[in-house]
């Protein structure tokens, strides 16, 4: 069985550019978790999914990040326009069920310069 | 509100040495899952275990054991006879029923294991 896979695995930008990431979780896993990891930190909840419904958004700073899961399968998550401090990596996770079988990806290095 | 604390930042042991990671959490919840998990220098989060709430068994799987304590809210991971490859970031983390089981992580603690 293939794991969650994200791509790409790292990124740089420029300051003010957009930037996409993408996850695609694992086959029949209906929660879809993004995570945001600065260094030296533990990951954060940015947005969970189930389904294609976004039920938990409070982490995420909307004037900047967006995220869609169309079809409840694959998901993006945008930053527009990318700032310094968005440099982190961004952990796409699944499950089957919200209480445990997370399974990670191996993220997204994002560098913004 | 939930909380994760991993109160060593980083721990050097040399090879084959025993070493204890603590993990100290709160929750007002009485339905929770605790996890641990290990992330390598490749960056990807791999699962180690999960326990729930309800089920204060310690475990050991090889090298590894956990120690589960509601009485301090404590879940603690040790390594037997540690190996070079056991270096990594090693992250205790707890969901909770009543934050529709939201993973929150503590800061995590880096092992360096010397030969």
């Amino acid at each position: 069985e293939a794991g969650v896979v994200q791509s790409p695995r790292y990124k740089i930008i420029e300051k003010k550019q957009p930037v996409a990431f993408w996850c695609n979780p694992i086959s029949g896993h209906n929660t879809l978790y993004w995570y945001l990891q600065n260094l030296g930190q533990g990951p954060e909840l940015l947005i969970r999914y189930e389904n294609e419904e976004a039920v938990d958004d409070s982490q995420l700073p909307k004037d900047r990040f967006s995220a869609e899961r169309l079809k409840g399968v694959d998901s993006t998550l945008k930053i527009q326009p990318a700032e310094l401090g968005d440099s982190a990596v961004y952990l796409c996770a699944s499950s089957s069920q919200g209480s445990y079988g997370y399974t990670f990806g191996s993220g997204t290095r994002l560098t913004v310069v | 509100a939930q909380k994760v604390t991993q109160a060593q930042t980083e721990i050097s042991v040399v090879e084959k040495e025993d070493v204890t990671l603590d993990c100290v959490y709160e929750t007002r919840d009485t339905t929770y899952y605790l996890f641990w998990y290990k992330q390598p220098p490749s960056g990807e989060l791999v699962f180690l275990i999960r326990r729930n709430s309800f089920d204060e068994q310690n475990e050991i799987s090889g090298r590894y054991s956990w120690n589960f304590q509601k009485s301090t809210s404590s879940f603690n991971f040790t390594i037997t006879a540690s190996q070079v490859v056991d270096s990594a970031v090693y992250f205790c983390a707890l969901s909770e029923r009543g934050s529709n089981y939201k993973l929150t992580f503590g800061k995590g603690t880096l092992l360096t294991v010397n030969p």
